[in-house]
Order: C-alpha cells, then sequence, then structure tokens
C-alpha cells in the first residue's frame, strides 16, 4: 500500500498568513493526488484534484502543486474560515489512501 | 441538488454486524464508482472501499477485508455497506463519497466531489 504522509500535523497561522502543508507518497503517484478541508463536525469537502484542479467554488487562495511523490497545498493569505483539517489522497492505486492530516488553527 | 444520505449507523456489540445504506439523489449513481471512508479521532481519514458502477469490482482496505461487504442497487440509486465481526476500532463516522465518473472515455477521477453528512457508528460491549 501506498503510504501517504502530512507535515506538520498542526500548524498555528495568523490571519493573512501564508499556511504551507506538505503530502510525501512512500510511491510515485504521478499527479493522482486530492486535498479535501474537514471542519469540525462536517463532512471532509473536495478542495483540489489532480494535484492542482480548483475544485468549482473553492477560493483562490488554495493552491496545490508538486509530482511524483512530494506535494503541496498552499493558503496564500489564511481567513478565519480556513480552520480546519486538511487531508491529502492519493489516487494512483488502491487502496487510495488518505494522509494523516493537518490541523490549521488560528 | 446532489446529495448522499447514509443511514443505519448505531450502537453494536463486538463481533456483532450493522448494515449501513447510503441513498443518493440529484445523479444517478449507475454513472459512478463509489467509496466509502470512515473517520476516528485517532486515525482521521481511513478509506475503507471501493465499487466499481455495476458492482463487478470491488476493493476494502486491509483493516475490513473480509468482514465488511460493499453493494449497490443501481435502481434504488442507493449504496450499502454490510459490517460483519465487528471490533472496538471499527468505531468511527461513516462517509459514502462519490468516486470516478464513467463516461464513453472511461473513468475519469476528479477527486471524492460529493459526500454524505456520515453516519456514527460505535462497536462497544
Amino acid at each position: 500500500d501506498i503510504q501517504m504522509t502530512q507535515s506538520p500535523s498542526s500548524v498555528s497561522a495568523s490571519i493573512g498568513d501564508r499556511v504551507i502543508i506538505t503530502c510525501r507518497a512512500s510511491q510515485y503517484i504521478s499527479n493522482w493526488l486530492a486535498w479535501y478541508q474537514q471542519k469540525p463536525g462536517k463532512a471532509p469537502k473536495l478542495l483540489i484534484f489532480v494535484t492542482s484542479i480548483l475544485q468549482s467554488g473553492v477560493p483562490s487562495r488554495f493552491r496545490g502543486s508538486g509530482t511524483g511523490t512530494d506535494f503541496t497545498l498552499t493558503i496564500s493569505s489564511l481567513q478565519p474560515e480556513d480552520l480546519a483539517t486538511y487531508y491529502c489522497q492519493q489516487a494512483n492505486s488502491f487502496p487510495f489512501t488518505f494522509g494523516g492530516g493537518t490541523r490549521v488553527e488560528i | 441538488q446532489v446529495l448522499l444520505v447514509e443511514s443505519g449507523g448505531g450502537l453494536a456489540k463486538p463481533g456483532g454486524s450493522l448494515r449501513l445504506s447510503c441513498a443518493a439523489s440529484g445523479f444517478r449513481i449507475s454513472d459512478y464508482y463509489m467509496t466509502w471512508i470512515r473517520l476516528t479521532p485517532g486515525k482521521g481519514l481511513e478509506w475503507i472501499s471501493f465499487i466499481n458502477n455495476t458492482g463487478g469490482t470491488t476493493y476494502y482496505a486491509d483493516s475490513v477485508k473480509g468482514r465488511f461487504t460493499f453493494s449497490r442497487d443501481n435502481a434504488k440509486n442507493s449504496l450499502y455497506l454490510q459490517m460483519n465481526s465487528l471490533r472496538d476500532e471499527d468505531t468511527a463516522i461513516y462517509y459514502c463519497a462519490r468516486d470516478q465518473e464513467v463516461t464513453s472515455y472511461g473513468s475519469v477521477w476528479r477527486g471524492l466531489d460529493v459526500w454524505g453528512q456520515g453516519t456514527t457508528v460505535t462497536v462497544s460491549s
């Protein structure tokens, strides 16, 4: 199975800060990576798929990049509503594993 | 409106069984592969099972293989997760989610773009 390692596990930042979350795959996954945002008590929400394609309705301050084994989610200017846990997921081979999550605190 | 609604969660004893359902509306599940994911406090999101559009292909996480069965009824626009031999560590919120779209060109993956609200399963004696 492909292991997905996210870092940091949590980050505390201020409004307006740039936040960078990384996700490393234990094997090559090409661009088959998605990012999700989960707020407390809510279902996860798709932010980005195929590494860098923004899901409809997602603010442009979210950006995904990377390829192969190393990927990044960048929030360019943190907003209060971005308080959440963020997960990466690979879709290169089954099981489509998730990273351990990154909790963003403000 | 595109919606997924899970049901069937509850309290079960170790070794017991539960059957989760996921009802779709606003789209035809026959056009999509589908997935179950669970959220546990200690482990975050865990991918647990996948089914193709016909139900002929399924995949499972090692943690549930041999105990859980994912099935679908396209005519009822519904999905099911039969959970047997439940363990304490199966305690979680279970979500169904829409996966790849089946097109004339093949399946197209755009992430898990529609999620249900989740149903809570508690396994405890």
